[in-house]
């Protein structure tokens, strides 16, 4: 059963950029959530998505945006990007018992120059 | 509102000791609870988790976490610490109350083994 990929591992924007990210969850899983990783502030949620709709969102500026596919492919974007957003991306898949745990990917690593 | 602390940014232990990483945590109902190991580069990968039931449950390489309602504890536990158990461990909480999917993390603990 292949895991959560997300694309690309590595990225480098300028500020000011744009930037999308892109998480396949493991496959039956209809949930994904997306979270930011910091040195600073540790793991932050930032969204998550459900049969195409947002049912939850962090406390993050609207620069921060996702959406999710009928296949429950999802990805991020993050616009007018600032040096505040270099952080590692991790994407969470899940089913939606909540008895059971996520699976992450390894992250998206964006460093913003 | 949730939370999770964990109190200890650093632990270091000698391998071959007993090893302890440390978290509370805060919810509004019921805590689902959770640990997660991270290796550098990596994403998190699951260890444990605590439902419901026996409030002392097992989980991958040996790994063992003890909830404790009153003291609102769940800390992580391994008789003998390996070399390869050096990684960054993360504590986190769903709160079933809100029947949000997401999870609430610590600020994660980093564990060295010396050898």
């Amino acid at each position: 059963k292949a895991g959560v990929t997300q694309t690309p591992r590595y990225l480098i924007k300028t500020r000011g950029q744009q930037v999308t990210l892109s998480c396949s969850p493991i496959s039956g899983h209809r949930s994904v959530s997306w979270y930011q990783q910091t040195p600073g502030q540790g793991l932050q949620f930032l969204f998550e998505y459900f049969s195409e709709t947002q049912r939850n969102k962090g406390n993050f500026p609207g620069r921060f945006s996702g959406r999710q596919f009928s296949n429950s492919r999802s990805e991020m974007n993050v616009s007018t990007l600032e040096l505040g957003d270099s952080a590692l991306y991790l994407c969470a898949s899940s089913s939606l018992n909540l008895n059971t745990e996520a699976f992450f990917g390894q992250g998206t690593r964006l460093t913003v120059v | 509102a949730q939370s999770v602390a964990q109190p200890e940014d650093q632990v270091n232990v000698a391998e071959g000791n007993p090893l302890t990483v440390k978290c509370t945590y805060s919810v509004s109902g019921n805590p689902y609870l959770f640990w997660y190991v991270q290796y550098p580069n990596r994403g998190l990968q699951f260890l444990l988790k605590y439902i419901t039931g026996d409030n002392l449950v097992k989980g991958s390489y040996g790994f063992e976490a003890e909830f404790n309602k009153s003291q609102t504890s769940f800390h992580l536990k391994k008789p003998s610490a390996l070399v390869s158990d050096s990684a960054l461990y993360f504590c986190a909480v769903r709160d079933i109350l809100t029947g949000a999917n997401n999870l609430f993390f610590g600020t994660g603990t980093r564990l060295t083994v010396i050898p």
